[in-house]
């Protein structure tokens, strides 16, 4: 159980063009979604929290504008990247947060497989 | 603002050896820390969680403490294995999971 899926895996776009990436909880509902971007040798960076039927809480340093969140069901959050410029070329990850698991565990945070995207 | 620092950034060990992979975290108040392992180019695996008010939990080869008061948890690897190079990623969460800067591990035959 505790599945999160993204979609798609890979993506290589052209400058200028938008693209949308699709985060799943299989087989559970989750209120909170996360989106996370990670460049090459680093640490993944927090960019957005998703809570559904609201507007997505951006971090500090993140465009709201140029990343859009929607988060319109339980189980899905998508981000879409806007006007894609080559710098956006990065490592997408989402993750789904559920208040108490299987495991009877709080908080506990499953993270889909990534998106790379690439922009050229 | 929570910051998150790990150590040693890299490792190279022969196997068989036991390892220790430290982290430690400005704002202790969290819910839970998780350990995560990433292998390059993929997507996370978890391999731990300690809620807040525990202070260690086990999984095979691998036990991660947690000592909140004064942010600090330790990711121990048991018999080392070349199966286990990766990178090690330590996250607290408060709300939100904030990552560290990793551990890159490499274990050679």
């Amino acid at each position: 159980g505790a599945v999160v899926s993204q979609h798609p895996s890979w993506v290589i776009c052209k400058s200028g063009t938008s693209v949308k990436i699709e985060c799943r909880s299989l087989d559970f509902q989750a209120t909170t979604m996360f989106w996370y971007r990670q460049f090459p040798k680093q640490s993944l960076m927090l960019m957005a929290t998703s809570n559904e039927g609201s507007k997505a809480t951006y971090e500090q340093g993140v465009e709201k504008d140029k990343f859009l969140i929607n988060h319109a069901s339980l189980t899905l959050s998508t981000l879409t990247v806007t006007s894609a410029h080559p710098e956006d070329s990065s490592f997408y990850i989402c993750s789904a947060r559920v208040s108490m698991s299987l495991s009877g565990r709080f908080n506990e945070q499953y993270f889909g497989p990534g998106t790379r995207l690439t922009v050229t | 603002k929570q910051e998150v620092t790990q150590i040693p950034a890299a490792l190279s060990v022969p196997e068989g050896e036991n390892l220790v992979l430290n982290c430690s975290f400005t704002d202790s108040a969290i819910y839970n820390l998780q350990w995560f392992r990433q292998d390059p180019g993929k997507g996370l695996t978890s391999l731990l969680l300690i809620q807040s008010s525990q202070r260690e939990q086990t999984s095979g080869r691998l036990n991660a403490s947690l000592d909140k008061s004064s942010g600090r948890s330790t990711l121990y690897i048991a018999a080392s294995q070349p199966g286990d190079s990766a990178t090690y990623l330590c996250a607290p969460d408060a709300d939100k999971l904030i990552f560290g800067t990793g551990t890159r591990l490499q274990v050679f035959p």
